[in-house]
């Protein structure tokens, strides 16, 4: 069965700091994989996809990037973090882009 | 774009209770899936339901894609079931699309 990973569970950073998010699935072979983040009390917002290794689409333009240097491994990056990129960073893959989600455990940011 | 709308927004039951969750959703949709986020933030999903209804154990599902609807019923409500209830259709993209989510409390 597949499994997905996600790594620090929680993390408390300095605004300024640089970030490392990773997510590793198990499994499975090049599924599509998906970094989301949740502020509190409200629904998730979609901040990157990745439809192979190297292949990595934006939906929102932000002080964030994403990185696939692995068929199975999914990294959310920052050089710089603002205060404003708080919140829970939820990893998810799936089979093909029409295929079911499912959800890493997720990390939780505080940028103070 | 879409916009996805889940009511009721907060929900507060005995254990034991019966419930039903709505999703409408404004445009056509390709798929749809029901989340439950527990307490922790671990997001789960229960259904994978483009049309018709599906059922796995106390819940069930049901999606009427040509009138823009979902339903999610949770039977006999246990503490456990608490947490936030999310819809997501999946658009023209097919990306996943959020609803605010419906927070059930079920108390003991």
């Amino acid at each position: 069965s597949q499994t997905i990973h996600q790594w620090p569970a929680t993390l408390v950073q300095p605004v300024g700091s640089p970030l490392s998010l990773e997510c590793t699935v198990e499994g499975t072979s090049n599924p599509n994989l998906y970094w989301y983040r949740q502020a509190a009390g409200r629904g998730l917002q979609l901040l990157f996809y990745s439809v192979g290794i190297g292949q990595i689409s934006s939906e929102v333009p932000q002080n964030l990037s994403a990185s696939r240097p692995q068929d199975r491994q999914f990294i959310l990056s920052s050089k710089k973090l603002l205060l404003s990129d708080s919140g829970f960073y939820l990893c998810a893959w799936s089979k093909e882009a029409r295929s079911a989600q499912y959800f890493g455990p997720g990390t939780r940011l505080t940028v103070l | 774009g879409t916009q996805v709308e889940q009511s009721p927004p907060d929900l507060i039951l005995q254990e034991g209770a019966n419930s039903t969750l709505r999703c409408n959703f404004s445009d056509s949709v390709n798929n749809l899936q029901w989340f439950h986020q527990n307490p922790w933030g671990q997001l789960i999903n229960l259904f994978y339901i483009p049309s018709g209804t599906k059922q796995n154990g106390r819940l069930s599902a049901t999606t009427v894609a040509t009138e823009r609807y979902s339903l999610l019923y949770i039977s006999s409500s246990q503490t456990t079931d608490s947490g936030v209830y999310f819809c997501a259709p999946r658009g023209s993209n097919y990306q996943l699309i959020w609803g605010a989510g419906t927070k059930l409390i079920i108390k003991p």
